[in-house]
């Protein structure tokens, strides 16, 4: 089974911190997402990553940063938690071609800023 | 603005009934249409659409794609609580990053 992995499952941070996410999968997959997902908005891309160290910015992007050193491993950074990023972010990985099974989501990671 | 819509929001069912969930598209490029369930954590994939009129079925589960009205319905026949979940539907665009634009999903509940 493909899994992707997502390093924690809760987490509460202070505002003004830098926060790092991680995101593993061990199937070879070459494009990687970063995803956010709030009631009544569903969810919603921050950044994707479709080789290592290649990145592109998703439709909200502010407030976040990505790195890609490895083609299993990709990291979203907070640089600067805030309150409005308190949300479920989940990863996810496919091959470039989509594959017939679609995107592999992590397990997600519910981030709280107080 | 490429979007996706999902409808309804949410349904209450009791076991045994059927439900229809609608999905319908605006998508630049547009190239598939999944559909995932979601529980208390990951989605998981229950299918991808990229002809039209052909069903899909997995189970008591089955989807087909309408790309002349741009939309998808996703079937549930003998309803179970274990179906409870919510169901996002999702537009597949782009060449090789392959993106997905989400809809809010469905919230279905079913009561035993």
């Amino acid at each position: 089974d493909v899994k992707v992995t997502q390093s924690s499952r809760y987490l509460v941070k202070r505002t003004g911190e830098k926060v790092f996410l991680e995101c593993v999968q061990d199937m070879d997959h070459e494009n990687m997402f970063w995803y956010r997902q709030d009631p009544g908005l569903g969810l919603r891309l921050i950044y994707f990553s479709y080789d290592v160290k290649m990145k592109e910015k998703g439709d909200i992007p502010e407030g976040y940063s990505v790195s890609r050193e490895k083609k299993e491993r990709f990291s979203l950074i907070l640089e600067s938690a805030s309150t409005n990023q308190t949300s479920m972010y989940l990863c996810a990985s496919t091959f470039v071609q989509g594959g017939r099974d679609g995107y592999t989501f992590g397990s997600g990671t519910r981030l709280t800023v107080v | 603005e490429d979007k996706v819509v999902q409808s309804p929001l949410s349904l209450v069912v009791h076991e045994g009934d059927t439900v229809t969930l609608n999905c319908s598209y605006e998508v630049t490029n547009f190239r598939s249409l999944l559909w995932y369930k979601q529980e208390k954590k990951a989605p998981t994939f229950l299918f991808m659409l990229t002809s039209s009129g052909i069903e899909k079925k997995s189970g008591r589960l089955s989807s087909i794609l309408d790309k002349k009205e741009l939309s998808s319905i996703l079937n549930i026949t003998a309803t179970q609580t274990g179906d409870s979940a919510i169901y996002l539907c999702a537009g597949g665009y782009g060449g090789a990053t392959n993106k997905l634009i989400f809809g809010t999903g469905t919230l279905l509940a079913v009561q035993p």
